[in-house]
């Protein structure tokens, strides 16, 4: 069956160091990966997706197809990246489906 | 170009009762999702429009059902309301078309729905 997990629900890192938001993810279809972010009284916003292969934000997730994860790192952390993220996966075995983790929560410590 | 907009913002339903939820999709976008998020967890989804067909089921019963007019605009209904329907529901919309299309979804504000 298909499932995301985010092992880490709160994370807590200080400014100026690497973060790294775990996501392993179960399908046996292509996976198509995406990071969706909500800062603070915003709504829910698309981060990035693997097949663009962009840094967004200074952030940057690489799809491990062997290791069937899709972290999210930047190397330096800011205190606007504190935020919840959540990774998602789209499947197609009929239609689309999208699943989507339980997040993480991200906290940047000045 | 306006975002996703949801009504109402808040409801409060007694358990049996029936709901209606509705979503303006972005201007351009075709393709509408809708998602249920309970306290702490992540959102999940229930179901996908696109040009007003269903495109996908996520894992809930049939008393979930929904809508999607020529406008692009949906309705998101639930019959025989339980306790666990407690939550927020979100509303996504995309361009659809393609794959990247389909995966940049712009979500609405959400409407909390309360079963008692």
């Amino acid at each position: 069956a298909q499932r995301v997990t985010q092992p880490e629900k709160l994370l807590s890192v200080f400014k100026g160091a690497p973060v790294e938001l775990k996501c392993n993810y179960s399908y046996s279809g292509s996976p198509e990966l995406f990071w969706y972010v909500q800062y603070s009284r915003q709504r829910l916003q698309l981060l990035l997706r693997h097949i663009s292969r962009e840094s967004i934000k200074g952030f940057t997730a690489d799809l491990n197809k062997g290791e069937t994860s899709f972290h999210l790192k930047k190397p330096f952390a800011q205190e606007e990246d504190s935020a919840m993220y959540y990774c998602a996966l789209l499947a197609r075995p009929t239609g689309n489906q999208f699943y989507f983790g339980t997040g993480t929560s991200l906290t940047v410590i000045p | 170009e306006t975002g996703v907009t949801q009504s109402p913002t808040h409801l409060i339903k007694t358990r049996g009762q029936q709901v209606t939820l509705r979503c303006s999709s972005q201007s351009g976008h075709n393709t509408v999702s809708w998602y249920q998020q309970a306290l702490g967890q992540g959102p999940q989804f229930i179901f996908q429009y696109y040009r007003e067909e269903e495109n996908g089921r996520g894992n809930f019963p049939p008393r979930f059902s929904g809508l999607q007019f020529p406008n692009y605009s949906s309705e998101l209904n639930v019959n025989a309301l339980e306790l666990d329907d407690s939550a927020l529901y979100l509303c996504a919309s995309s361009p659809g078309g393609g794959l990247a299309g389909v995966g940049e979804q712009f979500f609405g504000p959400g409407t909390r729905l309360t079963v008692l």
